[in-house]
């Protein structure tokens, strides 16, 4: 099955910095990427994603970039702000295998951002 | 509309007792995932459902662990003669199809005494 390891596990950056966040997956018939946020007590919530006919894309301040050669994918955070701060989750979804499409995810980042 | 709704938010159990948790997908959403969430872990796949197709069980840990889903609709995860180690936030989500983002409910925090 997939796996989808995730780096790194914490990353405390200073407000108007950028951070990024780097996950791997191991199928290469992967081919949906989609990043979570999760803020405390809540459950994740989808920010960005990206299929595998794109190498990235970019939503204001928020980046994903895909390397299907190198099976990696990245989240970009620009101009970090403190309610950034949260748990960010990646994750690798294969095309459906006997019925079932299942993504795998990360063990998830916590982004602190510092004023 | 409404997202998914979990109920209830928080669960204290004593062991050996069983438990059911609720899940309220989005309307119209086909496809229904459980997670589990261990503190300070990522997201253990469980169980997933899809429309009128036989749910995936691959991901349910023993056999004290089940769930249903009643005409699309509603899930229901059952913990029968709760450990412990069953101590966790449950995570449901559903989704358009199953090639579309997952929308998250916000958990349900179990904790067995």
């Amino acid at each position: 099955g997939e796996n989808v390891e995730q780096h790194p596990s914490t990353l405390s950056v200073q407000e108007g910095d950028s951070a990024v966040i780097k996950c791997t997956y191991s199928d290469s018939a992967s081919n949906y990427f989609p990043w979570y946020k999760q803020e405390l007590g809540k459950g994740p919530q989808l920010i960005i994603d990206i299929r595998s006919n794109v190498g990235e894309k970019k939503d204001q301040r928020i980046a994903v970039t895909l390397n299907k050669t190198a099976k990696h994918f990245s989240l970009h955070i620009t101009e970090t702000q403190p309610e950034d701060s949260a748990v960010y989750f990646c994750a690798a979804s294969p095309p459906p295998s006997g019925g079932s499409y299942i993504p795998t995810f990360g063990r998830g980042t916590s982004l602190i951002v510092h004023p | 509309g409404a997202g998914v709704s979990q109920s209830p938010s928080n669960k204290v159990t004593e062991k050996g007792k069983d438990v059911e948790l609720r899940c309220d997908p989005i309307s119209g959403h086909t496809a229904l995932y459980w997670y589990r969430q261990s503190l300070g872990q990522g997201l253990e796949f469980l169980i997933y459902f899809q429309g009128n197709s036989a749910p995936d069980k691959s991901g349910l840990p023993s056999d004290r662990f089940s769930a249903e889903r009643t005409g699309g609709s509603v899930s229901t995860l059952t913990i029968q003669r709760t450990q412990q180690e069953d101590s966790a936030v449950y995570l449901c989500a559903s989704s358009f199809n199953p090639e579309s983002p997952l929308h998250f409910g916000n958990g349900t925090r179990l904790t067995v005494t």
